[in-house]
């Protein structure tokens, strides 16, 4: 089966950093994202990757290493709009998307 | 980023009618189409896949004579859910796709059947 494991939830401190990992195993590999969403809010766009290595976007960083089946999504400088769910998502050998349960993150001042 | 239009964002409806929920590509044309289902604290759980032009491909234990799929624009998709019961309350999310890389996604619409 194709399942995607994640924290259920974490906790932070403003202006701390977090780290949030995602491993996987699905039936093929044609990228992993990263989302961000808000309760009760579709999904937003965070980061894609596809190729092994990190993909900096401003406070927000996304690794990936396919042969270890393993992601991590690193936010910096925490904010407390940055309290939300993450979702870490693959896409398949048919570029479905396989869902993770997401991570509740939870930020304190 | 590409739009995606969901809507309506919210609606409540009587139990036994049924609802249909609408998702637009604003400014790009949409050859797939996804729609959700998200119940509360629990992931998106993808119920079908919607291509311009054909039947839709649903998720294993998701009744396509409840949840009718139309995809007959590259920019309009659309769920209707039938005969509505409580179970189905539920928050309905569609995103499109017009490559292989992010899928974007509506606003979302929280259904309650009462």
């Amino acid at each position: 089966g194709q399942n995607i494991d994640q924290p259920t939830e974490m906790t932070a401190t403003e202006g701390a950093i977090v780290q949030i990992n995602c491993t996987y195993q699905t039936s093929g590999f044609n990228g992993l994202f990263w989302y961000q969403q808000h309760a009760g809010e579709a999904p937003t766009f965070l980061s894609y990757n596809v190729l092994d290595g990190l993909e900096e976007k401003g406070r927000f960083s996304s690794f990936l290493s396919r042969s270890k089946g393993y992601s991590y999504l690193l936010l910096k400088e925490l904010q407390m709009k940055d309290s939300a769910s993450y979702l870490c998502a693959v896409k398949d050998s048919n570029y479905q998307l396989i869902w993770g349960a997401g991570t509740k993150l939870i930020i304190k001042p | 980023g590409a739009v995606v239009s969901q809507h309506p964002s919210w609606v409540i409806c009587k139990s036994g009618t049924s609802v249909k929920i609408e998702c637009r590509s604003l400014d790009f044309q949409a050859t797939t189409m996804f729609w959700y289902r998200q119940f509360p604290k629990q992931s998106l759980m993808l119920m079908a896949t919607s291509n311009e032009g054909s039947k839709a491909t649903y998720e294993q234990g998701v009744e396509k004579d409840k949840f009718l799929i139309n995809h007959a624009s590259l920019t309009l998709s659309t769920l209707t859910v039938t005969s509505a019961h409580p179970e189905d309350s539920s928050f309905y999310i569609c995103s499109a796709s017009f490559s292989h890389t992010e899928a974007f996604f509506g606003q979302g619409t929280r259904l309650t059947v009462v």
